[in-house]
């Protein structure tokens, strides 16, 4: 499969506690974007890397969240001290700069996160 | 802060029709726009791109974009059941060096067989 993966595809986990998901990109991608999406909304954009550079930030994204792309291939979004709130899919996307023949965004499955 | 208006829906049309699905945004500085399908419980799937104004087809689809009017539109011909889902309208401004994704809400479609 050379498409985006994440893991795990689902989470539960109890108020309070620390979660941390992974994104593999699409191999040939440098970029690499997290999402966020509850129901009945659109996808809500959190932050983007660069290769190893965590270029942009949401303002969504408060101080218990932290993103991670060490070598330029993999990310980490890591959600410390969990609410109620932050329940919803994860999504990861990537792409490759703009300008190029194929600058979208592709999609991974998702993580779902249940925080009860 | 930039919106993208959607038309919840449902839109229901019938198998074998035009459906239309119609979607405004807020910042003139966008530039590029994105279709996506979204089956439920499932990521989005893109459908198509474009980035200037005018008719972009690909098979069933076409993607128009008005930038004056700030306006972007899907059309999908012969209409089956298999393409009911809800359908993500998304910008980006890629002028400023912002690359993240503005979408709506999603329109749901529903084509009746």
């Amino acid at each position: 499969d050379t498409g985006v993966s994440q893991d795990p595809r689902h989470k539960i986990t109890k108020r309070g506690q620390n979660v941390t998901f992974r994104c593999d990109p699409i191999s040939e991608h440098n970029r690499l974007y997290w999402y966020r999406q509850t129901l009945g909304q659109g996808p809500e954009f959190l932050t983007y890397f660069q290769n190893e550079a965590q270029l942009e930030k949401s303002r969504l994204l408060s101080d218990r969240f932290s993103a991670e792309r060490p070598k330029g291939s993999f990310s980490t979004l890591e959600i410390q001290r969990t609410e109620q709130g932050d329940s919803a899919m994860y999504l990861c996307a990537s792409s490759t700069p703009p300008g190029g023949s194929t600058d979208t965004q592709y999609f991974g499955p998702g993580t779902r996160l249940t925080v009860l | 802060q930039k919106e993208v208006e959607q038309n919840s829906g449902p839109l229901s049309v019938p198998e074998g029709a035009i459906a239309s699905l119609n979607c405004t945004y807020s910042d003139r500085g966008s530039q590029s726009f994105f279709w996506y399908r979204q089956y439920s419980g499932k990521s989005p799937e893109l459908i198509m791109f474009i980035y200037s104004n005018g008719d972009k087809e690909d098979g069933r689809f076409t993607a128009q974009l008005n930038k004056a009017s700030q306006y972007v539109s899907l059309l999908i011909r012969d209409s089956q059941p298999s393409d009911s889902a809800t359908y993500l309208c998304a910008v980006r401004d890629s002028g400023g060096g912002a690359d993240g994704l503005t979408f709506g809400k999603g329109t749901h479609l529903i084509i009746q067989p």
